[in-house]
């Protein structure tokens, strides 16, 4: 079952803050978050273990409530090279992920 | 992390022909992915290549349709077979130590283009 990312999109101003969504109706093991640049491949940012959080980047950090079966991702004092499409991925058996559909991020100066 | 390349990057292809994507990783790796990412879309696996193993496909992908190989820890392929302008996509490899908790790369992708 794909999780579902909110919002869609959303556009900012240099040195706003963003938070991006995950949900999932399964429970959750773990939330691996990525970042992609138009043309590129997704970029591993972090992930998060079920109990526990894990802090990949300065000024992007993220939770997870299990019980909640969600996870958010925060982006603080956003710069204009945060812009991109950013996807959760839930861990699923065997290492696979299901990805969101995606959240676009796009930072103004 | 794993540095993972692909060939070809890009192709265009005629329908009814197939197309082999070979993904080279620069170390020994546990599990391979194959994904696609259709334009404005989210990436979808394929199917789970394990060395010395035939491949897990999703459901809605089958092996007549895309074939894969995985003959050492290090490299795979995935072919895609009779193909139509749906075929047309970013395909994409990634590797992984396998479990829940595992981090996963990708490679740079392959765009494709069915006419």
């Amino acid at each position: 079952q794909q999780p579902v990312q909110s919002p869609q999109a959303v556009i900012l101003r240099e040195g706003e803050d963003a938070v991006i969504n995950c949900s999932s109706s399964k429970a959750l093991y773990s939330v691996h978050w990525y970042r992609q640049k138009h043309g590129e491949a997704p970029v591993f940012l972090m992930i998060l273990l079920k109990g526990g959080e894990q802090k990949g980047h300065e000024k992007i950090s993220a939770s997870f409530n299990e019980k909640k079966q969600q996870s958010s991702l925060y982006l603080t004092a956003s710069q204009l090279s945060y812009s991109g499409t950013y996807f959760c991925g839930t861990g699923g058996p065997g290492g696979k992920l299901i990805f969101g559909q995606g959240t676009e991020l796009s930072v103004k100066p | 992390s794993a540095v993972i390349s692909q060939k070809p990057s890009r192709d265009i292809c005629q329908r009814g022909t197939s197309l082999t994507i070979q993904c080279q990783v620069d170390s020994q790796v546990t599990m391979m992915f194959w994904y696609r990412q259709q334009p404005g879309q989210s990436l979808t696996l394929i199917a789970t290549a394990n060395q010395g193993s035939e491949a897990t496909y999703e459901s809605g992908f089958v092996i007549d349709k895309f074939p894969i190989s995985r003959p050492n820890l290090t490299f795979s392929t995935l072919t895609v077979s009779n193909m139509s302008p749906e075929d047309s996509s970013i395909y994409l490899c990634s590797t992984g130590t396998g479990g829940f908790y595992n981090e996963q790369f990708f490679g740079p992708g392959t765009r494709l283009t069915v006419l």
